[in-house]
C-alpha cells in the first residue's frame, strides 16, 4: 500500500511569508507526528495527533507554528511569518496507534528554505 | 528527560568491513529503543527495535543491535558492509510508560569506500 506522502517536497520562501506543509498518512493510521530536522541535527518532535483527542503541541517552538488534522486523514503544518531559522526538513510520520512501541512510518519530508 | 547520544558524527568504512555505530541513552528505566536509517532524499526507515527480552535484536538488511543495560547503550552492528548501506543512521528512544514521543540522536553519517 501507499506510504506516508508529503507535499511539497521542496519549498523556498521569503522571510515573513506564511507556508503550509501537507502530510497524507498511511490509511488506517490513527497517530500522526510532525518532526523538524535541522541540518546536522537529529529530529525534533513538534506535534502529535491521535484520533479525535486533543493534539500534543508540546514540541512546537513558537506560536508561529500550528498544525491541523481532519479526523484520521490529512494534516497541515503552518508556519506563519517564517524566519531563516525555520529552514529545515519537516518530516511527517504515522503509526497505528499511540504508544511508542508502534512503528512510526516516515514520509520523505518537505525541505523548507527561508531566504 | 530522556536523551540520546550518538558520539560519532561521521564514520567511513571499506566495503566488506564490519561496522559498529554507537548509541547511548539516558532514561529513568529501560526505554524502547530504535534504529532508523535515512538514505538521501528518503524518509526514515526502521531497521530494528528493542522492547524487552533477548538483548540482541535482529533487523532488516543484515543489521543487529545489542542492548546493554549496564552501559546504557544500544549499538548497531553489521558484520559486512555493502556500498548501499551508505546513509545516515539515527538511534531513538521512546518511553515505556505510555506516551508517544521518540527522542532522536543527532545521527551518524556512514560513508562506504569501495
Amino acid at each position: 500500500g501507499a506510504g506516508v506522502s508529503q507535499s511539497p517536497s521542496n519549498k523556498v520562501t521569503e522571510k515573513g511569508k506564511d507556508v503550509e506543509l501537507r502530510c497524507d498518512p498511511i490509511s488506517g493510521h490513527t497517530a500522526l507526528y510532525w518532526y523538524r530536522q535541522r541540518l546536522g541535527q537529529g529530529l525534533e518532535f513538534l506535534i502529535y495527533f491521535q484520533g479525535n483527542s486533543a493534539p500534543d503541541k508540546s514540541g512546537l517552538p513558537s506560536d508561529r507554528f500550528s498544525a491541523e488534522r481532519t479526523g484520521e486523514s490529512v494534516s497541515t503544518l503552518t508556519i506563519q511569518r517564517t524566519q531563516q531559522e525555520d529552514s529545515a526538513v519537516y518530516l511527517c510520520a504515522s503509526s497505528l496507534a499511540r504508544a511508542s512501541y508502534n512503528e512510526q512510518f516516515f514520509g520523505p519530508g518537505t525541505r523548507l528554505t527561508v531566504l | 528527560a530522556q536523551s540520546v547520544t550518538q558520539p560519532d558524527i561521521h564514520i567511513t568504512v571499506s566495503e566488506g568491513a564490519s561496522l559498529e555505530l554507537r548509541c547511548n541513552y539516558s532514561y529513568g528505566a529501560t526505554p524502547y529503543l530504535f534504529w532508523y536509517v535515512q538514505s538521501p532524499g528518503q524518509g526514515l526507515q526502521l531497521l530494528l527495535k528493542y522492547f524487552s527480552g533477548d538483548t540482541l535484536v535482529q533487523g532488516i538488511k543484515g543489521f543487529e543491535a545489542e542492548f546493554k543495560r549496564s552501559q546504557s547503550s544500544f549499538n548497531l552492528r553489521k558484520p559486512s558492509v555493502h556500498w548501499s548501506d551508505a546513509a545516515e543512521y539515527f538511534c531513538a528512544v521512546g518511553p515505556t510508560g505510555g506516551g508517544n514521543k521518540l527522542t532522536f540522536g543527532t545521527g551518524t553519517q556512514l560513508k562506504v569506500e569501495l
